[in-house]
């Protein structure tokens, strides 16, 4: 597609379900990012991929968090357990480079899957 | 580590009244800034960028000029549109080397212009 799809793109789960987040990034990009957006916290990184290196998972909160990313395309986000401050958007980039390079292009970002626990 | 301040909103504004949207930052060496943009129901859009001290980035009417001696980075508009109301993030990313590849953000100013 033209840009980067995320499903789905609203989510309420119960407390202590897990959840799989999936994002489709445009077509031949490499680098990979999920984002989390939270109501007054703005956005945290979660984790990047960038083709076939280990991902950066430093900013993932807790191991109930995991990513992976299947082919060097599609990536799924899996949160276990999930707790009512999970709730909130998450948001996936893609980027065909990285670094300033990347980010003078402008990361593409998907439009989020708001996450709700109740 | 590093870190981008903006300032809260949010901010409500007339059509064709003037925009200031603060934002100072916190790095180490120079990084890169950028000013992202959110519209209803939409995903994150590059507004404008400034790679280097004393460069100014300009989109859609709007600006922002990298100041090094203040760190700062403002957003402004001379008259703002209806179609502005949207969510401003200032964002950084670090010098070649390390994590330079993470945005990191600040916590977003909603803007709302009114007819």
């Amino acid at each position: 597609g033209a840009g980067v799809s995320q499903s789905p793109s609203n989510k309420v789960t119960e407390k202590g379900k897990d959840v799989e987040l999936r994002c489709d990034p445009i077509s031949g990009h490499t680098a990979l990012y999920w984002y989390r957006q939270s109501l007054g916290q703005g956005l945290e990184f979660l984790i990047y991929f960038q083709g076939n290196s280990a991902p950066d998972k430093s900013g993932l909160p807790s191991d109930r968090f995991s990513a992976e990313r299947t082919g060097g395309s599609v990536s799924t986000l899996t949160i276990q357990r999930t707790q009512q401050e999970d709730s909130a958007v998450y948001l996936c980039a893609s980027s065909s480079q990285t670094g300033t390079v990347g980010a003078n292009y402008g990361y593409t970002f998907g439009s989020g899957t708001r996450l709700t626990v109740v | 580590g590093d870190s981008v301040t903006q300032m809260e909103g949010p901010v409500t504004l007339s059509e064709e009244a003037f925009l200031t949207i603060n934002c100072t930052y916190t790095a180490t060496g120079y990084p890169s800034l950028f000013w992202y943009v959110q519209y209803p129901g939409e995903g994150l859009q590059l507004l404008l960028k400034a790679t280097k001290a004393d460069d100014k980035g300009s989109n859609k009417g709007f600006e922002a000029t990298y100041r090094k001696e203040t760190t700062s980075f403002h957003l402004e508009k001379g008259s703002v549109q209806v179609s502005d109301s949207a969510v401003y993030f200032c964002a950084l990313i670090p010098p070649r080397g390390g994590s330079n590849y993470k945005l990191t953000f600040g916590k977003g100013t909603l803007l709302t212009v009114n007819p």
